[in-house]
């Protein structure tokens, strides 16, 4: 069965700085889907970014962008010149790809509460 | 406007009195999922809907039920609700094919007694 892990519950950052939140999963596998979504205090979820596991490129955002290493299972999420309006619990998210089967399923990890500090 | 809705927002039941919270797409999508979010479990998906009269079991489907008799809709059905389905429940939607992104709705937050 497919685990998504965040090691990191809080983490705070001072505005302007830059802020990287782990997420490791555990899947058997070759093609799938990694996202990032937010959720601030109004509680929307809102997607952040996304990156296909058949792509080698690292997808960015802005100012968001990810560091996706296959190999070691990894997808992490960095912020940078973080903003006030960052502030909101980060969650990531893996989808395994239906291909023939049909069967689309979404794992969440536990997300980590990040804070931007004026 | 594209949007996900759902209804109500915030309810406070009591045990055992049935319920349903309503989803409602306007985008088209073939995919609509459930899911509940817990403090410290992140969000658990309950059931998912491939297209109309079309669905399966997420990870924690007891004591939920679901349908899909129209595409835009997907309601969640809890026939006897006990204070451990205490909970924030989101409805998502997505296209079938290409980005796979989900489009979440402003989330239901229930309370059982």
């Amino acid at each position: 069965a497919q685990t998504v892990t965040q090691s990191q519950p809080e983490m705070s950052v001072q505005e302007a700085e830059t802020v990287t939140l782990s997420c490791t999963y555990d899947t058997s596998e070759n093609n799938y889907y990694l996202f990032w979504y937010k959720q601030p205090p109004s509680r929307q979820m809102i997607l952040v970014i996304r990156q296909e596991a058949y792509k080698q490129q690292n997808a960015t955002e802005n100012r968001f962008s990810v560091n996706f290493q296959k190999a070691a299972k990894s997808f992490s999420l960095k912020i940078s010149d973080s903003q006030l309006g960052d502030t909101a619990m980060y969650f990531c998210a893996f989808m395994k790809h239906g291909g023939t089967s049909g069967t689309y399923k979404y794992i969440f990890g536990t997300g980590t509460r990040l804070k931007v500090l004026a | 406007e594209a949007q996900v809705t759902q209804n109500p927002r915030y309810l406070i039941t009591v045990t055992g009195k049935k319920l349903t919270v309503t989803c409602s797409q306007n985008m088209n999508h073939e995919y609509m999922s459930w899911y509940r979010q817990d403090p410290g479990l992140g969000l658990r998906q309950i059931y998912y809907s491939m297209n109309v009269e079309v669905t399966d079991k997420g990870d924690v489907p007891e004591g939920y039920k679901v349908s899909r008799k129209e595409k835009r809709n997907f309601p969640l059905i809890l026939e006897s609700p006990s204070p451990n389905q205490t909970s924030l429940y989101f409805c998502a939607s997505r296209t079938g094919t290409s980005s796979y992104t989900q489009y979440f709705g402003p989330g239901t937050r229930l309370t059982v007694l």
